[in-house]
C-alpha cells in the first residue's frame, strides 16, 4: 500500500524554527514528487512547494519561496518542511502528498501535521 | 488569493444532483492543462476524486463525475448522499506562476 505518514503534532513559540517530516513507503520514493501543502484554520488548500528526491530538484509557490525550506532525505525516504523562525500566522495544518509529474495530481495525501505557533 | 475560482458552497437533498464549478484563466485550465478533484471529509486530509479532468481512482462512486471545457471545469455529484456532505476542491497548473500548481477556492456542500 503507498502510504504518507507525516510527523506528529506541534507547538512552539514565535520565532523558533521547526522541521517537520513525510515518510514515504509502499513505493519507488525517488520516482515521484513530493508537495506541500498549507491549511489554515478554517481556510482553503495552498500549495507550497514540492520537491523530487530523486535529485532534490525543488519548486516553490511564489508565496512561500524564502519563507519555508522543502528537503528529503532518499536514503530513508522522507521528505521535511522546515521553518528558521516561526510566526503566528504560520499555525495551521500542513499535508505532504505524492506528486504525479507535471501538470498532475496529488495523491496518496499524508495524514496532516498541525503546527500551532503561539507565545 | 487563488487563481481558481469556485462557489463557496452548494446544497442539495438527498437523491438530487449538483455541480461545483472550477474557473480559471488562459494560463491554466484554458491553457489545456488538466484539472484534478479533492474531496476533504470534515478533520480528514484531502482525498483524490477526480484525475485528468474526467477520470475516478479505483474506489470512487461513479455518482461523482468530471468535465472542463475552455476555461472552466465542473464536478457533478448525481444521488446526492449524506457522506458526500464535505468540502471539494478544484487543482490545476499555472503557466505565470513559475511552475506552480493551484488550487481553487474551495466548495462546501451540504446535504439538506
Amino acid at each position: 500500500e503507498v502510504q504518507l505518514v507525516q510527523s506528529g503534532a506541534e507547538v512552539k513559540k514565535p520565532g523558533e524554527s521547526l522541521k517537520i517530516s513525510c515518510k514515504g513507503s509502499g513505493y519507488s520514493f525517488t520516482s515521484y514528487w513530493i508537495g506541500w501543502v498549507r491549511q489554515m484554520p478554517g481556510k482553503g488548500l495552498e500549495w507550497m512547494g514540492i520537491i523530487y528526491p530523486g535529485d532534490s530538484d525543488t519548486r516553490y509557490s511564489p508565496s512561500f519561496q524564502g519563507q519555508v525550506t522543502i528537503s528529503a532525505d532518499k536514503s530513508i525516504s522522507t521528505a521535511y518542511l522546515q521553518w528558521s523562525s516561526l510566526k503566528a500566522s504560520d499555525t495551521a495544518m500542513y499535508y505532504c502528498a505524492r506528486h504525479h509529474g507535471s501538470g498532475s495530481w496529488f495523491d496518496p495525501w499524508g495524514q496532516g501535521t498541525l503546527v500551532t505557533v503561539s507565545s | 488569493q487563488s487563481v481558481l475560482t469556485q462557489p463557496p458552497s452548494v446544497s442539495g437533498a438527498p437523491g438530487q444532483r449538483v455541480t461545483i464549478s472550477c474557473t480559471g484563466s488562459s494560463s491554466n485550465i484554458g491553457a489545456g492543462y488538466d484539472v484534478h478533484w479533492y474531496q476533504q471529509l470534515p478533520g480528514t486530509a484531502p482525498k483524490l476524486l477526480i484525475y485528468g479532468n474526467s477520470n475516478r481512482p479505483s474506489g470512487v462512486p461513479d455518482r461523482f463525475s468530471g468535465s472542463k471545457s475552455g476555461t472552466s471545469a465542473s464536478l457533478a455529484i448525481t444521488g446526492l448522499q449524506a457522506e458526500d456532505e464535505a468540502d471539494y476542491y478544484c487543482q490545476s497548473y499555472d503557466s505565470s506562476l513559475s511552475g506552480s500548481n493551484v488550487f481553487g477556492t474551495g466548495t462546501k456542500v451540504t446535504v439538506l
